[in-house]
């Protein structure tokens, strides 16, 4: 089955700096790729998603890359704020009759004032 | 739009004794997961459903956990008996279902403490 690598495990940045997590998937066969992010003590939410067909996806100060020949693909943030403090999971499913979403260990990113 | 409900929040037993957690999905989602969240690490898939019929429960230890959803909409998952490596947090999610892929709509959580 599939299985998701994801590092670093903890991340510390200065706020305004840029912060990169990093992620690798097992099955080829997976061709979306989520990431959530997750507060102290809430729930998992999706801040941005890729599918297979495209390489790069920005939402304002997120975006996603994904190189589907090396099985791996990026979170960047930029211009961090303290607010961007949280766990983040990457994730990978496969396009098809049932959705299977299966998570990363997941990296704690602190961004300090 | 109401969210994923879950209950209860919190639960605390001791080992041996049995759980039982509850989760109504956002109406009209066909697709309902249940993943178990223990302390520092990702969510791993327990069990999922589409309307009411199990389409994988690979991970979902059988022989202590089991779960149900009756006419396809709010499901339980029970454990029993309860071991001390069973404290997690059973986070519930849903999602509009079959050939849909995106976003996965999380519940606020069941935290488990067994002792």
């Amino acid at each position: 089955g599939e299985n998701v690598e994801q590092h670093p495990s903890t991340l510390s940045v200065q706020e305004g700096d840029s912060a990169v997590i990093k992620c690798t998937y097992s099955d080829s066969a997976s061709n979306y790729f989520p990431w959530y992010k997750q507060e102290l003590g809430k729930r998992p939410q999706l801040i941005i998603d890729i599918r297979s067909n495209v390489g790069e996806k920005k939402d304002q100060r997120i975006a996603v890359t994904l190189n589907k020949t090396a099985k791996h693909f990026s979170l960047h943030i930029t211009e961090t704020q303290p607010e961007d403090s949280a766990v983040y999971f990457c994730a990978a499913s496969i396009l098809a009759s049932y959705d299977k979403v299966i998570f990363g260990p997941g990296t704690s990113l602190s961004v300090i004032p | 739009e109401a969210g994923v409900a879950q209950s209860p929040r919190y639960k605390i037993i001791e080992k041996r004794q049995s759980v039982a957690f509850w989760c109504n999905p956002i109406s009209g989602h066909a697709t309902l997961y249940w993943y178990q969240q223990i302390l520092g690490q990702g969510p791993k898939l327990l069990i999922q459903f589409q309307n009411n019929g199990v389409v994988d429960d690979s991970q979902l230890p059988k022989d202590r956990f089991s779960a149900e959803r009756l006419k396809g909409v709010d499901s339980t998952l029970k454990i029993q008996p309860a071991k001390l490596e069973d404290s997690a947090v059973y986070l519930c999610a849903s999602s509009p279902g079959q050939g849909y892929t995106g976003e996965l709509f999380f519940g606020e959580g069941s935290r488990l403490t067994v002792l």
